[in-house]
């Protein structure tokens, strides 16, 4: 069964760097999605993508956050200057449609130290 | 503003019934979800109503919606000690499909 995929799992970074979070998502799939949790708290939408371009985004999505679709199958989350608070689980998805089931990737864990 | 609540804990007996529960403050919702997270892997979609239904059952999980009382369950029948994982309450709201999710309710199921 087709899956969405990150890498890493796990990304530790220093204070102030940049990060870069990768997703492959389902390859037929065209609503790319990401989101976060920082432990003990709730899932947050960051960011929805769809035909190249951002549709929708949250607060929390500044302009210290990029997404890309580099190519045909790769969809990446830049954290640019990071900062103790980003540390966070941060979720990939991917769906069909726009209102069709989102498939979640198992998750990056990032750690800024 | 949206907000969705759920209890932290559930713990139940091998073959008991779950019943897991959410209340949710936007009353125009559209969608409600739940979601299962096992340890290592994404979030999956367990299932889902319309803000316009009031029950859906599918095998052994069974979703019921008030909407009055803006309250949502999850039972799941017979449960097994595969189901032991974290469940994500959600709801969207009319004009996105973006969920909200709830901080999640981790089911342990003991023997």
């Amino acid at each position: 069964e087709p899956e969405v995929t990150q890498t890493p799992s796990h990304q530790v970074t220093q204070m102030g760097q940049e990060v870069i979070l990768r997703c492959v998502p389902i390859s037929n799939h065209l609503y790319f999605y990401w989101y976060r949790q920082i432990l003990g708290q709730k899932v947050e939408f960051l960011v929805s993508f769809y035909n190249n371009e951002i549709s929708e985004k949250s607060e929390i999505f500044d302009d210290q956050f990029s997404v890309e679709r580099p190519d045909g199958s790769n969809f990446t989350l830049k954290i640019r200057s990071t900062k103790l608070e980003d540390s966070a689980m941060y979720f990939c998805a991917s769906g069909g449609l726009a209102d069709a089931e989102q498939y979640f990737g198992p998750g990056t864990r990032l750690t800024v130290t | 503003g949206e907000d969705v609540e759920q209890s932290l804990f559930l713990s139940v007996r091998e073959g008991d019934s779950s019943v897991i529960n959410c209340t949710y403050t936007d009353s125009s919702s559209t969608y409600l979800y739940w979601y299962k997270q096992e340890p290592g892997a994404g979030l999956q979609l367990l299932t889902y109503i319309f803000s316009n239904m009031d029950m859906k059952q599918d095998q052994r999980l069974t979703v019921l919606l008030n909407k009055k009382d803006k309250h949502l369950s999850l039972r799941i029948a017979d449960t097994q000690t595969g189901d032991s994982a974290i469940y994500f309450c959600a709801e969207s709201i009319r004009g996105s499909y973006i969920p909200t999710f709830g901080r999640g309710t981790s089911l342990i199921v003991h023997p």
